[in-house]
């Protein structure tokens, strides 16, 4: 059975703090892709980051930074200075390479920044 | 940016009420997909489809249908609205070229049922 568990239901920090989601999944699947996506108030899914499996390089994207261990089948997400407009629910997800790109979501973790 | 679209945002409806919701994407994407939100934010499928004329059920039980006549467009329907029915409802694509590429979602349709 796949699983990916977001145990972080809410977090509130502080402007400038930096701040990490965490993302744990569970697959008997040798080849796999892991996704984070963003949901502000508006309501979309904005698409963030895609790793596939074969991939354990860290990842950077300005404030952003992604760090998967297959070892501890864990793909954490970190907002370094966090700013306002970080705050939104965060998923995590999982999809299985013959899965077709249907996606399973974790329960996703409420991100509040107060200025 | 992507470009899929969800009509309507916002749905108050009486029960019993057939509704039904749209999702267009000008992608050219052929698989596209459902997925259902309850306030406690979780996300799950509840139908897929990987091409004209097909479709398919997701992992979460659902009373809708849907149905994919063009590639762009894939409308879901509820034939009697339940206050069970009330949820959010996205709708998604992703393209089949490469394996397992992220899919784009729509805006969502919040879906009240009184």
């Amino acid at each position: 059975a796949q699983k990916v568990t977001q145990a972080q239901t809410e977090i509130s920090v502080v402007e400038k703090e930096d701040v990490t989601l965490d993302c744990v999944y569970e697959t008997r699947d040798t080849t796999y892709y892991l996704f984070w996506y963003k949901q502000p108030p508006s309501g979309e899914l904005v698409f963030l980051i895609r790793r596939n499996s074969f991939d354990e390089q860290n990842e950077i994207s300005g404030r952003y930074s992604w760090n998967f261990q297959k070892s501890t089948s864990s793909f954490n997400f970190t907002i370094t200075a966090s700013q306002v407009v970080d705050s939104a629910v965060y998923f995590c997800a999982l999809s299985s390479y013959n899965q077709g790109g249907k996606l399973i979501f974790g329960q996703g973790t409420e991100l509040s920044v107060k200025p | 940016e992507a470009d899929i679209y969800q009509t309507p945002r916002y749905l108050v409806i009486g029960t019993g009420k057939k509704i039904t919701l749209e999702c267009s994407q000008t992608m050219g994407h052929d698989k596209m997909y459902w997925y259902q939100q309850d306030p406690g934010m979780e996300l799950h499928l509840i139908h897929y489809s990987y091409g004209v004329n097909s479709t398919e059920k997701g992992d979460l039980s659902s009373e809708s249908t849907v149905s994919r006549i063009r590639t762009e467009h894939f409308p879901l329907t509820l034939e009697s609205a339940r206050p069970s029915h009330t949820s959010q409802y996205l709708c998604a694509s992703s393209d089949p070229g490469q394996a397992n590429t992220e899919a784009f979602f729509g805006q969502g349709t919040r879906l009240t049922v009184v």
